[in-house]
């Protein structure tokens, strides 16, 4: 299965804090995404790690890969009240275009 | 621009009836994809068109679902005999081009299907 499956489940934290998210994967991949979805935005791209790198920053998120492990983390830095959502890794494998969601972990930010 | 849109955003309809899902992608993006969410779930991949064909739909829960894209910009979802178990959120999806590697997808706000 390409399927990746986050963890925690859920995570709970106060508006500041930093929160991490790690990701498992048992497939090879193309490309590690890692999607947010909230009620106000709905399901949101927020970034891609291709299988050559291994740190990826964008704004107040920095995503790391381990192939060799099969893991990636997602670490949102200075948590805000409007991070709250799910997060969803995805691993796109061997295909261009059919992504796989697991579960996703759930961040509450407590303002 | 304007992004993915999904009507309706809600569809209430009792069991046995036939309902329609309708899909406006960003335009120009050739490539569309429909997802279904059950709660507490990730999305679910359905089909996957590539212009006016289906060109992956093996997603698909039964032959009670099909979809279609006859001009190759909007997409209907279409499902007959509706059960109970059909309930789910139904996404829609478009991106530029699928076969380029890392190809991002925009979702749009999703129908939210209930059937009685």
């Amino acid at each position: 299965s390409q399927q990746g499956e986050e963890d925690p489940q859920a995570l709970s934290i106060q508006e500041g804090e930093n929160a991490t998210m790690n990701c498992s994967y048992k497939t090879s991949i193309n490309n590690l995404q890692w999607y947010r979805q909230n009620s106000g935005r709905g399901l949101v791209h927020l970034i891609l790690i291709r299988s050559n790198e291994r740190e990826k920053h964008s704004g107040r998120l920095r995503v790391t890969l381990d192939t060799s492990k099969k893991s990636s983390s997602l670490l949102i830095t200075a948590s805000r009240a409007a991070d709250t959502a799910s997060y969803f890794c995805v691993n796109s494998g061997g295909s261009n275009y059919k992504l796989t969601f697991g579960k996703g972990t759930l961040l509450t930010v407590n303002p | 621009g304007a992004g993915v849109s999904q009507t309706p955003s809600n569809k209430v309809t009792e069991k046995g009836k036939y309902v329609e899902l309708r899909c406006d992608p960003i335009s120009g993006h050739t490539a569309l994809y429909w997802y279904r969410q059950s709660l507490g779930q990730g999305p679910e991949f359905l089909i996957y068109f590539q212009g006016t064909g289906a060109a992956d739909d093996s997603g698909l829960p039964n032959d009670r679902f099909f979809a279609v894209r006859p001009e190759g910009s909007v997409s209907t979802l279409k499902i007959q005999r509706t059960e109970r178990g059909d309930s789910a959120v139904y996404l829609c999806a478009s991106s530029p081009n699928p076969t380029l590697l890392g190809d991002t997808q925009y979702f749009g706000p999703g129908t939210r299907l209930t059937v009685l």
